[in-house]
């Protein structure tokens, strides 16, 4: 079976530029989150989107958005890169979104470079 | 969501148990707590997750004291590719966050060597 996918693996962009980062949940699973590791730290949770709705928001500002198509899958676009935007950004799926989320399930990630 | 602290690092050697502690003074009542995995350049995968005693699945156990302010993972003789980073995270959800929000710490880095 099929895990998360995300797309592409590997970016990079300059300052100014935006960004559309892709992600395919494990079929079945109606819950997708984005979350943005920075080299050395955790991941740090930026949205959750569950039957399209979006269910949960982190510190980030309004340069980040995403969005939840009808087949599950996601994008997460951000607008004027900065530098401390390079990250690897992470999707997870799970099957549900409420209070009992089960586990989560993360893909491989998108290599983020900003210059 | 609780706090977490461990330790930034541990080194360990193959066919070694090892030990991670992790420290939640402020765990709510309702709190599970829980332990992910993540490799270079992957992302995390779920360990154990548990709410109080021991739990115990095929990678690993994990032994909660009564009061639940700390918990510790163990790994049973590890291997080289058991080097990781290791998440422990406390929440409300089952599998440790609300609504698919998980709160990352620093984690701690396990290195094992030959």
């Amino acid at each position: 079976d099929a895990g998360v996918t995300q797309s592409p693996t590997h970016l990079i962009k300059t300052r100014g530029q935006h960004v559309t980062l892709r992600c395919s949940p494990i079929s079945g699973h109606k819950s997708v989150s984005w979350y943005q590791q920075v080299l050395g730290q955790g991941p740090q949770f930026i949205f959750q989107y569950y039957e399209k709705e979006e269910r949960g928001r982190g510190n980030f500002p309004d340069r980040f958005s995403a969005r939840q198509f009808p087949n599950y899958s996601s994008e997460l676009n951000v607008n004027a890169l900065l530098l401390g935007d390079s990250a690897l950004y992470l999707c997870a799926s799970s099957l549900s979104g409420g209070e009992n989320t089960g586990e989560l399930f993360f893909g491989e990630g998108s290599r983020l470079t900003v210059l | 969501l609780a706090k977490t602290t461990q330790p930034i690092s541990m080194d360990s050697y193959e066919g070694q148990e090892v030990n991670i502690t992790c420290s939640h003074n402020n765990i709510a009542t309702n709190d599970y707590i829980t332990w992910y995995q993540q490799f270079p350049s992957q992302g995390p995968r779920f360990i154990i997750q548990g709410y109080k005693t021991k739990v115990t699945n095929e990678v690993a156990s994990l032994f909660i004291p009564a009061d639940r302010k700390s918990s510790t993972l163990s790994l049973p003789r590890v291997s080289l590719s058991d080097t990781a980073v290791y998440y422990c995270l406390v929440g409300t959800s089952y599998y440790g966050g609300s609504q698919g929000n998980l709160i990352f710490g620093k984690g701690t880095k396990l290195s094992v060597k030959p």
